[in-house]
């Protein structure tokens, strides 16, 4: 069974950072490509980025909001996946989800969500 | 950046109604749309894949259609356990996949 275990979520300063941590079990994480979504509270889903196996180069993509801001990493001797964020906005305040690609961008399997706010 | 927009934005409907959700891009997606449901405190679950796919383990009280700009998904005759979220997504050419704004689709 895949799971999908985020963690490192909390209360964040404008301009602050925070790494997001996801733990990844129940499937062979080195040959997936990874989804961060997120959801601001009371709001719709929001694609952040994703990142490409190792064999397929392992390049990251990002929404434009985020870009230059947040990075995407993994580490595959671990199963976990990153999400390094930067220059933090109250507009970044959202449940972030880690999820596994499917077909090349859609989210199959989803985590429960991390909390980040980011408030004075 | 493809837009996608759904509607309605609500829908509010009874248990055995059939329930038709749209999704319209700003540009042809061809056949690269999925739909995901969300109910209230938990994360989404993918529904369809490649418009008309189901994911694993997804009744086949739900389908989908369409396909360049125009896509469907009917739930055939609602339950108690379909009252939920629903969002589409495209996986269309380069990131990013945006998602549509949802549709709430509710008790009646």
């Amino acid at each position: 069974e895949v799971q999908l275990v985020e963690s490192g979520g909390g209360l964040v300063k404008p301009g602050g950072s925070l790494r997001l941590s996801c733990a990844a079990s129940g499937f062979t994480f080195t040959n997936v490509w990874m989804i961060w979504v997120r959801q601001a509270p009371g709001k719709g889903l929001e694609w952040v980025g994703r990142i490409k196996t190792r064999s397929d180069g392992g390049t990251t993509d990002y929404a434009a909001p985020v870009k230059d801001r947040f990075i995407i990493s993994r580490d595959d001797s671990k199963n976990m996946l990153y999400l390094q964020m930067n220059s933090l906005k109250t507009e970044d305040t959202a449940i972030y989800y880690c999820t596994t690609d499917l077909h090349r961008g859609y989210s199959g399997s989803w985590g429960q969500g991390t909390l980040v706010t980011v408030s004075s | 950046e493809i837009v996608l927009t759904q509607s309605p934005a609500t829908l509010s409907l009874s248990p055995g109604e059939r329930a038709t959700l749209s999704c319209r891009a700003s540009q042809s997606v061809s056949s690269y749309l999925a739909w995901y449901q969300q109910k209230p405190g938990q994360a989404p679950r993918l529904l369809m894949y490649d418009a008309s796919n189901r994911a694993a383990g997804i009744p086949a009280r739900f389908s989908g259609s369409g396909s360049g700009t125009d896509f469907t998904l009917t739930i055939s005759s609602l339950e108690s356990e379909d009252f939920a979220v629903y969002y589409c997504q495209h996986r269309s050419n380069w990131p990013p996949h945006s998602f549509g704004q949802g549709t709430k689709l509710e008790i009646k």
